[in-house]
């Protein structure tokens, strides 16, 4: 499809666990964005790239949080040591360039047992 | 992490009516957005905002970019029921330095049809 593809949708695992959320953003989109949504609130703002390299990632909660995107394309957002405060929707958005709209994906639901 | 102030939290509409909900900060922002998000998707963008001052309408849907910088709303016309959802404000603060490209978001104002 033409939009921000994310996956997996949904990902379980149990608390201590290390995970990876996919994110595959609009062809040519130079900038990604990660942000996390816990529920009732609106989505708080991550890590941004522009190209390959992590602009910002001044939202990232602590160092088990970190994001890559090697080939400027797709992102990688990994969790390790997952604790039940992790669990929320982890939503990418990319946009053409940083002063035109961010346009989202669908988000990955990760609930920590 | 910092959000706007939002409001209202929530309201009820029946079809037809004219709905309107605002977004303050204490902040300015050189850009304004509105996104609506269902139940299990991400957010969409509906209106995007870049001049102090501008007023732009997408079909039912008209949003003001405010005269200080630091307030947008957006008002929705003869409302129908697929109106239902949250709204999310959104303002980006550009610094072309490389950072600075994220958008921080309000609260949401969710939208109910009346029972």
């Amino acid at each position: 499809g033409a939009g921000v593809s994310q996956t997996p949708s949904n990902k379980v695992t149990e608390k201590g666990k290390y995970v990876e959320l996919r994110c595959d953003p609009i062809s040519g989109h130079t900038a990604l964005y990660w942000y996390r949504q816990s529920l009732g609130q609106g989505p708080e703002f991550l890590i941004y790239f522009q190209g390959t390299g992590a602009a910002d990632d001044s939202g990232l909660p602590n160092d088990r949080f970190f994001a890559v995107r090697p080939e400027g394309s797709v992102s990688t957002l990994k969790i390790q040591r997952t604790e039940r405060g992790d669990s929320a929707v982890y939503l990418c958005a990319s946009s053409p360039t940083i002063d035109q709209p961010q346009h989202f994906g669908d988000g990955t639901r990760l609930s920590i047992l | 992490g910092q959000q706007l102030n939002q409001s209202p939290q929530s309201m009820f509409i029946q079809e037809g009516e004219d709905v309107s909900m605002n977004c303050t900060s204490s902040s300015i922002f050189n850009t304004w957005l509105w996104y609506k998000q269902d139940p299990g998707e991400g957010p969409v963008l509906l209106i995007a905002l870049y001049k102090a001052g501008e007023l732009t309408s997408n079909g039912r849907l008209t949003a003001q970019f405010g005269i200080t910088r630091k307030d947008s709303f957006l008002n929705i016309s003869a409302s129908i029921p697929s109106d239902v959802g949250i709204y999310f404000c959104a303002g980006q603060r550009l610094n072309y330095g490389g950072s600075q490209g994220n958008l921080i978001f309000g609260k949401g104002t969710k939208l109910s049809v009346k029972p």
